[in-house]
């Protein structure tokens, strides 16, 4: 079946804009994470969303970072007055059901703030 | 926390080789491991798991060694292909399950 998407692939944008990440978890998947993965960097936790439940925002890095996650699917995130610290790949996941769950990344979005 | 650094170590092995991967893992309240790989341009991609309750689990050519008391935890591939070349991280899930903690990443080169 289809895996987790993620749009747009590549964005370059100037620093001081704003800019809006999506994913598609796979269908049926409950659980939804945003990951963060720089250049020389591991991957970081940026938010997890279960449901109707208060998202987990814990990983976000500064209140320029937020996303919302639409009729328990579609997600955004969105990164307002980029940096150019906020360049980075973008990564999705989803899982079934939380907790111990084999989580599914997308392809990521690769970030790119001159 | 969470390992982070600029060079990771990289592994380089024969085509047709067994490939071991090791990892150190930092929270003892963590139950549930993950070993994904990264190709280039990539997302990570889900290769074997392991929960606390094993030490041992065998995929198709891949095993994973859990071992709680030095929290340690290797991959390991056998007869290495070239396409096996990638980055991979370890991940954990602590008591609190949900988010996924990383680990620095491996290379692995595979030299045919």
């Amino acid at each position: 079946g289809a895996g987790v998407s993620q749009s747009p692939s590549n964005k370059v944008t100037e620093k001081g804009k704003d800019v809006e990440l999506r994913c598609d978890p796979i269908s049926g998947h409950t659980a939804l994470y945003w990951y963060r993965q720089s250049l020389g960097q591991g991957l970081e936790f940026l938010i997890y969303f279960q449901g109707n439940s208060a998202p987990d925002k814990s990983g976000l890095p500064s209140d320029r970072f937020s996303a919302e996650r639409t009729g328990g699917s579609v997600s955004t995130l969105t990164i307002q007055r980029t940096q150019q610290e906020d360049s980075a790949v973008y990564l999705c996941a989803s899982s079934q059901n939380p907790g111990r769950e084999t989580q599914y990344f997308g392809p990521g979005t690769r970030l790119l703030v001159l | 926390g969470e390992s982070v650094g600029l060079h990771l170590p990289t592994l380089s092995v024969q085509e047709g080789d067994n490939s071991i991967i090791n990892c150190a893992y930092s929270n003892s309240a963590s139950d549930y491991f993950i070993w994904y790989k990264q190709e280039s341009g990539k997302g990570p991609q889900f290769i074997i798991d392991i929960r606390s309750n094993m030490d041992k689990r065998q995929g198709q050519r891949v095993t994973v060694l859990l071992n709680k008391t030095v929290k340690h935890l290797s991959l390991q591939i056998a007869a290495t292909q070239p396409g096996d070349s990638a980055v991979y991280f370890c991940a954990e899930i602590g008591e609190y399950g949900n988010k996924l903690v990383f680990g620095a990443g491996t290379i692995l080169r595979v030299k045919s």
